[in-house]
């Protein structure tokens, strides 16, 4: 079965400091990769994604991911944080078989991520 | 194209009653998600919609949980017999089957089962 460990609950760091949320899953098929932000009360906005080619992938609000097979990991991060990205961050895998999607996502536990002024 | 959509966004209902949600996914999306998301979790696969069929369902699914997509485009979920285990936020999400297959979510309705 597939599994998506965040290591971290919760990472607290100041504004302006760089980031980087861990990610690690565990698949046996072909896996894509995304990251997705949520706001409290609110549904998940997609950031970036991985599916082939550049391990490294670039999203949006700043945001970048390097994929690294090796490892199982798939790491978000962001050179200088502001204050607006304060909220949680979820990993999440999906399957590939055939280059067909079996459909679902796996999420991690979710990082949430405070910014001090 | 204004994403994907909701129904209600808030239910609070009493144990034993029955309670149906909506999504509309975004309209050239074939593929429809539907998660479960409780208090300082990642949100949980429960089933998704290829069209009108229904390709896979979770164990976490009972019996007392039934989903429908009939015209391939608009989904309703309804639980019957609401328990309080049941409060969390349903979360719809839609996909292309093709390419990356991102999916996209809605808001998300919150059910709070008294």
């Amino acid at each position: 079965a597939q599994s998506v460990t965040q290591p971290d609950i919760h990472i607290t760091v100041s504004e302006g400091a760089s980031l980087e949320l861990r990610c690690n899953y565990s698949y046996g098929a072909t896996p894509y990769l995304f990251w997705y932000v949520q706001s409290p009360g609110q549904g998940l906005q997609l950031l970036l994604k991985y599916f082939s080619g550049d391990t490294l992938v670039q999203g949006i609000k700043g945001f970048e991911a390097e994929f690294k097979r090796s490892q199982s990991s798939f790491n978000l991060r962001k050179p200088s944080v502001h204050w607006s990205d304060a909220a949680e961050y979820f990993c999440a895998v999906g399957a590939l078989a055939g280059g067909t999607s079996y459909g679902k996502l796996t999420f991690g536990q979710g990082t949430i991520l405070t910014v001090h002024p | 194209d204004t994403g994907v959509s909701q129904d209600p966004r808030h239910k609070i209902t009493k144990r034993g009653q029955n309670v149906t949600f909506r999504c509309d996914p975004i309209s050239e999306h074939n593929r429809l998600y539907w998660y479960r998301q409780t208090l300082g979790q990642g949100p949980e696969f429960l089933t998704y919609f290829q069209n009108e069929a229904q390709l896979e369902k979770s164990r976490l699914l009972s019996d007392r949980f039934s989903a429908e997509r009939p015209k391939g485009s608009f989904s309703t979920l309804e639980i019957q017999r609401t328990e309080q285990g049941d409060s969390a936020m349903y979360l719809c999400a839609s996909s292309l089957d093709r390419g990356s297959y991102e999916q996209y979510f809605g808001p998300g309705t919150r059910l709070t089962v008294t």
